[in-house]
């Protein structure tokens, strides 16, 4: 399995600022995604990062609120733009459990717990 | 048609009993479901996962029945343990889709066993 760790765990943020989100896997990885889960809610697909190419996002979310780096096989960061308190969630990074096969087992990290005032 | 619906919203069950969660899709599209087990402060953990060409399958306590004609799936944990009190996700996915790694989530189940 892979370990995923993700930093901040937990940041209480102003309206109107950016936080990054970083994640780090402790093995090479292709694709690497990133899910919000809205408090009490269930978990929805922000976008798949990509080593090398540009981020694909899902209906909902666009660049502009959440960039996402992705500068090698290990590592990625998610940004949270001008945020508001609809943006209070947690954050998770997760990775496929097998390489190249879209199966929906993913590895989840623990996720970053962002609460905006 | 992409939204998995999950109930009940919370359950109580005590030592030993038997929990059980049920899900329902519409996306025929569908063609693997697996289940997420997250504890309090924790990212979600694969538990089990089933095809629609298989009617069960079980590990351990955790068995999963698959109704493809009704598009139903449920989870049932026996001899339900107080450790096993978490918030339970099943998912449904287009594995042979282009949208790698797009789960979608049921709305959660929180699962309470008392000792």
């Amino acid at each position: 399995s892979a370990v995923i760790s993700q930093k901040p765990s937990r940041d209480i943020c102003q309206r109107g600022t950016s936080l990054t989100i970083q994640c780090q896997v402790d093995s090479q990885v292709t694709m690497m995604f990133w899910y919000r889960q809205q408090p009490g809610q269930s978990l929805t697909l922000i976008a798949t990062a990509n080593q090398g190419s540009e981020a694909t996002y899902e209906s909902g979310f666009v660049i502009d609120k959440f960039p996402i780096s992705r500068p090698n096989l290990t590592f990625s960061t998610l940004t949270v733009s001008n945020m508001s308190p609809e943006d209070s969630s947690i954050y998770l990074c997760s990775v496929p459990a097998t390489s190249g096969r879209n199966t929906g087992e993913l590895f989840f990290g623990e996720g970053s717990r962002l609460t905006v005032l | 048609q992409q939204q998995v619906k999950q109930s009940p919203q919370s359950l109580i069950v005590q030592k030993g009993g038997i929990s059980i969660i049920n899900c329902a899709y519409e996306n025929t599209a569908f063609d693997y479901f697996p289940w997420y087990q997250q504890f309090p402060g924790k990212g979600p953990a694969l538990l089990i996962a089933i095809r629609p060409d298989v009617s069960e399958k079980k590990e351990g306590r955790f068995t999963i029945s698959f109704n493809k004609s009704a598009k139903q799936f449920s989870l049932h944990i026996m001899d339900s343990q107080p450790g096993d009190s978490a918030t339970y996700f099943c998912a449904a996915i287009n594995a042979g889709g282009t949208s790698y790694g797009k789960l979608t989530f049921g709305q959660g189940t929180i699962l309470t066993v008392h000792p």
